[in-house]
């Protein structure tokens, strides 16, 4: 069974200073995902990592993955009250369907 | 940009009823999905389909049906609607990619 993890799982941040959050998986798979989600909101695709070493940058926010390790880096660059939410990893399964498997999530959480 | 809509943004519902939550994408993609989202569980797949009258089940499809007669619409159906099936409701809609856009979510309360 394909498992997703990541953490922390809640990462109280300060204003200003570098965060990683990590996103572990079972098996192998090179397709991973991130999104965001607000408080009472949907969730809003961030980035798409289709390959081992694909690297993708937003903002403040950059994404890595490394299929080898079986792992997915968010780091986040001198955070903002703005980048408070929900991030998901999610990985492609390539079952038949092509269900992603999500992580349970890591809520952050940005004070000054 | 896709779009992704949901029939309801919140809905409330007796407990027996029969609850139907649709689900309209825009982007002529394959494959649709169901998810319920509870507060520590995380996403929880229902059912996904990858072709018009296709279906699968997925993770805890027990008490809901789906139905997808045309390509762009995925309905989620309650047969008989429980207090236990309180929650938000995602739908989804995936790119070649397997990327997954998702609808604004259906907060539905079972009474």
């Amino acid at each position: 069974e394909l498992k997703v993890e990541q953490n922390p799982l809640f990462l109280s941040m300060q204003e200003e200073k570098n965060y990683t959050i990590y996103c572990n998986y079972s098996t192998t798979s090179d397709r991973l995902y991130w999104y965001r989600q607000d408080p009472g909101k949907s969730l809003e695709s961030l980035f798409v990592l289709l390959s081992n070493g694909a690297v993708k940058q937003e903002g403040r926010l950059m994404a890595s993955l490394d299929t080898k390790a079986r792992l997915s880096t968010l780091h986040i660059t001198a955070a903002v009250h703005d980048l408070s939410a929900t991030y998901f990893c999610a990985v492609d399964t390539y079952q038949a369907g092509t269900a992603l498997i999500f992580g349970k999530g890591t809520t952050l959480s940005v004070s000054s | 940009d896709v779009k992704v809509t949901q029939s309801s943004r919140y809905l409330v519902k007796r407990t027996g009823e029969k609850v139907f939550l649709e689900c309209v994408q825009d982007m002529d993609h394959e494959n649709m999905f169901w998810y319920r989202q509870d507060p520590g569980l995380g996403l929880r797949l229902i059912y996904f389909s990858y072709d018009v009258k296709m279906k699968e089940k997925g993770d805890i499809p027990e008490g809901y049906s789906v139905s997808r007669e045309k390509k762009e619409r995925f309905s989620l159906i309650l047969e008989s609607a429980s207090t236990n099936q309180t929650s938000m409701y995602l739908c989804a809609s995936s790119s070649v990619y397997n990327e997954q856009f998702f609808g604004p979510g259906t907060r539905l309360t079972v009474l």
